[in-house]
């Protein structure tokens, strides 16, 4: 199975910040990652897929780069709806694997 | 709008079985697969696999195969989880998500449906 070690778990940053979330695949998955939120009360969001493509909906304030095994989401000029829990995934293989998650809280 | 409403909690006790249901709309649901995710209390999401709402053909990540079997009752618009012989390690929320067209990705999630197994 391709292992998706995301990094880092925790992430505290204000709003207005930028912050970075890295995911790094155990093995070559060319630019099939996605990146999903999870927040309490919500359904779970998709916000890009094929690495750099924008869901229909994600404001460009997300980004998405990487290709082969190492991937970054970078999100702009934080809001208070940003924070929450951010999930790498990759779509290459079976089985489709997740990251463990990175907690992005208000400082 | 699109729309993924799961069944509510269920708490059973070891080796009972438990059916959780997906029902959708906003959409042709035989147009879009259907996956299953799970997330234990307080872990990361779990890819288990997903149906084809045309063909009915399940896919199952091989931690997952033997107990559980995914369904559907199409004209019903819904998916279902079957998990048989419960565990206390089946405990956790289960998620059925919609497929993005052409892509191993989830575009549409459930609300959850929450599974505790305990004596």
């Amino acid at each position: 199975d391709v292992q998706m070690t995301q990094s880092p778990s925790n992430l505290a940053a204000s709003p207005g910040e930028s912050v970075s979330i890295n995911c790094k695949a155990s093995k070559i998955i060319s630019n099939y990652l996605a990146w999903y939120q999870q927040k309490p009360g919500k359904a779970n969001k998709l916000l890009i897929y094929s690495g750099s493509t924008l869901q229909s909906g994600t404001p460009s304030k997300f980004s998405g780069s990487g290709s082969g095994t190492d991937f970054t989401l970078t999100i702009r000029n934080l809001e208070p709806e940003d924070f929450g829990l951010y999930y790498c995934q990759q779509h290459h293989e079976y089985p489709f694997t997740f990251g463990s998650g990175t907690k992005l809280e208000i400082k | 709008q699109i729309q993924l409403v799961q069944s509510g909690p269920e708490l059973k006790k070891p080796g009972e079985s438990v059916k959780i249901s997906c029902k959708a709309s906003g959409y042709t649901f035989t147009d879009y697969a259907m996956h299953w995710v799970k997330q234990a209390p307080g872990k990361g999401l779990k890819w288990m696999g997903w149906i084809n709402t045309y063909t009915g053909q399940p896919t199952y990540a091989d931690e997952f195969k033997g107990r559980f079997v995914f369904s559907l009752e199409a004209s019903a618009s819904t998916a279902n989880l079957q998990i048989s012989n419960l565990k206390n390690e089946d405990t956790g929320t289960y998620f059925c998500a919609r497929q993005l067209q052409l892509r191993y990705v989830m575009d549409a999630w459930g609300q959850g449906a929450s599974v505790t197994v305990s004596s």
